[in-house]
């Protein structure tokens, strides 16, 4: 079965960095896409970008040049970092796996980790 | 970016009775157009994908149909575990989107 898991510090100061890791189990991350999807307070959704099989990444421009997606095949890792983080990146941040075909959705997500962007 | 337009925001509801859930797509996307469930303290779960597909392990009172930009989840006979926040999301172009959910509580 396939298995997500997210960890990461909870609490992150303004200005610094967030960095997340998802921990796969039950399927390789050299296959599909793997992304990351935060809900804020609120319950507002968003896609937040991905890295795909191969290595290569795609970003929601709303996060501009403060996004990361990166992996680790051997440890059947990948990992978010977001930079320069507001309060306004205060969220739940979900890991998920998508498809291969096109119109894509997310069939595996992780537990969620709260993350919470304050002084 | 396409908007997803979810109404109602919430709905109160009765066990036993038949439900819809409406997404607006600001722009057609086409049947690529799927539907999640989250409860409470729980990670989302994809209900209908391709707008009418079911999943499997789903049960079969949730369905899905629409094309296009206007797309609708049913539940014929709602029960107390169906009490969550609904979303659509569009996978039809980058970057991916998602509805605002609908509510569902009870009346």
């Amino acid at each position: 079965e396939v298995q997500l898991q997210e960890s990461g510090p909870g609490l992150v100061k303004p200005s610094q960095s967030l960095s997340l890791t998802c921990s796969v189990t039950g399927y390789s991350i050299t296959s599909n896409y793997w992304g990351w999807i935060r809900k804020f307070p609120g319950n507002k959704m968003e896609w937040m970008g991905y890295i795909s099989y191969s290595g290569s990444t795609s970003y929601n421009p709303s996060l501009k040049s403060r996004i990361s997606i990166t992996r680790d095949t051997s440890k059947n890792q990948f990992f978010l970092q977001l930079n320069s983080v507001t309060t306004e990146d205060t969220a739940t941040y979900y890991c998920a796996r998508r498809g291969y075909n096109y119109g894509y959705y997310f069939d595996y997500w992780g537990q969620g980790v709260m993350v919470t962007v304050s002084s | 970016d396409v908007v997803l337009t979810q109404s109602p925001a919430t709905l109160s509801v009765t066990p036993g009775e038949r439900i819809s859930l409406s997404c607006r797509a600001s722009e057609s996307v086409d049947t690529y157009l799927h539907w999640y469930q989250q409860k409470p303290n729980e990670s989302p779960r994809l209900l209908i994908k391709y707008a009418s597909q079911s999943i499997s392990g789903i049960p079969s009172r949730f369905s899905g149909s629409g094309s296009g930009t206007d797309f609708t989840l049913s539940i014929n006979g709602v029960e107390l575990e169906d009490l969550s926040i609904y979303y659509c999301q569009q996978g039809n172009s980058l970057p991916y989107t998602f509805g605002a959910g609908t509510k569902l509580e009870l009346k």
